[in-house]
């Protein structure tokens, strides 16, 4: 079973529309940390966001939220006001197993184009 | 300024000749890590080291060597490299997950690898 699951392969999306990028994950940690990071065609990987397993509030960083939803095990990125520079790769990833094997797992990624 | 760095960042080889692409970052960060990005596949965690002396092995590992005798550098070896390994490589450092909320990945530029 995958433990990161990012059901969108692709998105087409118009300029200054809002963007929720789905992510459910899969874990028996308590403790554990859920990231968002960006990769545009130049191949770069560029962190976003970042929510811990024990934040009560939601994360947020400019226009980037991340909609975490500890029950369902769902960690959507929401994108306000989305630009033409926010096409490009998405990952979700998890870190998990924190004082033990401290693993980090991706999901497959949404690659999402925003349409002038 | 903090990075990670990675040579090479292109590598074009043969099946079988031994080839070593380094890693160096300069955060004082205990964990790092090496991923695979393949499409439709995403990254896949291939080594990581939770400090020095230190190794696991990721999700893919067969193929591959690591060492961690200083902090700063990972270097990642393939002893013989076959055309399965043909792929874009990262290398990711971060502190600990005992800095809890601080264990955010900083990813490298990335090496694409092609082995004929």
């Amino acid at each position: 079973a995958q433990k990161i699951t990012q059901t969108q392969p692709g998105m087409f999306v118009q300029e200054k529309e809002a963007v929720t990028l789905d992510c459910t994950y899969d874990t028996s940690d308590q403790s554990y940390g859920l990231f968002w990071y960006k990769q545009p065609s130049s191949g770069e990987m560029i962190f976003l966001i970042y929510q811990g397993s024990y934040d009560e509030q939601n994360a947020t960083e400019g226009r980037y939220s991340l909609n975490f939803q500890k029950a369902r095990k769902s960690a959507n990125l929401v994108i306000s006001a989305s630009q033409l520079g926010d096409s490009a790769m998405y990952f979700c990833a998890m870190r998990e197993g924190r004082y033990r094997d401290d693993k980090i797992i991706f999901g497959k990624g949404t690659r999402l184009h925003i349409l002038p | 300024e903090a990075q990670v760095t990675q040579n090479p960042r292109y590598l074009i080889t043969v099946t079988g000749k031994k080839l070593t692409v380094t890693c160096s970052q300069n955060m004082n960060h205990e964990y790092m890590s090496w991923y695979r990005q393949d499409p439709g596949l995403g990254l896949r965690q291939i080594y990581y080291s939770m400090n020095v002396e230190v190794t696991d092995k990721g999700d893919v590992p067969e193929g591959y060597k690591v060492s961690r005798k200083e902090k700063r550098n990972f270097p990642l070896i393939l002893e013989s490299p076959s055309p399965n390994q043909t792929s874009l490589y990262f290398c990711a450092s971060s502190l600990s997950p005992l800095h809890e909320g601080q264990e955010t990945q900083y990813f490298g530029p990335g090496t694409r690898l092609l082995v004929l």
